[in-house]
């Protein structure tokens, strides 16, 4: 039982650089997301994809971009990572079903830029 | 957007203690949901709330939907050391499915003294 699957766990970058947080479900969820946590701020959503073929922008989308390669994958990019990034990252799933807000979570990216 | 007052913020409570936490908001919701979060993984679903007034009890765990819609308590009875942990609070105005109308709170942090 996979669940959703978050890679890598840790990362460390510079100023900078660039790099691609990959996630997938495996439990033909049609909706998923990314939020980051910060402590004292909760979970906050950065973007989602309601179905295969579409992406959305959340609260805090600036500096991020996002593709949903197909219904599994959907994976994070930052560009041009800063300080600011710094933060752990959660994907996330679920059944876009009226009245069905459950999510089911990955167990984080802990992302540090220097 | 919508805004949730999660407390309290931590709690230090002795081994067997029951636990109270609520959410409250300014904004009514058609759902609430709390999750747990241990250290190093993503949330987990504890309870799902769609009725107004609903009482749900998952083991030790007992979560109500405010008669006003505007808040939710959750309760832990005879807290032992696996109870250890961030406990969210989420609440949806319902906009067709999916969690991207999901407002998190910023967690209770529990902390269990020996």
């Amino acid at each position: 039982n996979a669940g959703v699957t978050q890679t890598p766990k840790f990362q460390v970058l510079k100023t900078g650089q660039s790099m691609t947080l990959q996630c997938a479900q495996d439990m033909n969820h049609n909706s998923m997301y990314w939020y980051r946590q910060d402590p004292g701020m909760g979970l906050r959503l950065i973007y989602y994809s309601a179905s295969e073929g579409t992406t959305d922008k959340g609260e805090v989308p600036n500096g991020y971009n996002v593709s949903r390669l197909n219904k599994r994958e959907f994976s994070l990019r930052l560009e041009s990572a800063a300080p600011s990034q710094t933060s752990v990252y959660f994907c996330a799933s679920s059944n876009r079903l009226r009245g069905n807000e459950k999510l089911f979570f990955g167990s984080g990216t802990q992302l540090s830029v220097l | 957007g919508q805004q949730l007052n999660q407390s309290p913020q931590s709690m230090f409570i002795q081994e067997g203690e029951d636990v109270s936490m609520n959410c409250t908001s300014s904004s009514i919701f058609n759902t609430w949901l709390w999750y747990k979060q241990d250290p190093g993984e993503g949330p987990v679903l504890l309870i799902a709330l769609y009725k107004a007034g609903e009482l749900t009890s998952n083991g030790r765990l007992t979560a109500q939907f405010g008669i006003t819609r505007k808040d939710s308590f959750l309760n832990i009875s005879a807290s032992i050391p696996s109870d250890v942990g961030i406990y969210f609070c989420a609440g949806s105005v319902y906009s067709g499915g999916g969690a991207d109308g999901l407002t998190f709170g910023k967690g209770t942090h529990l902390i269990i003294q020996p």
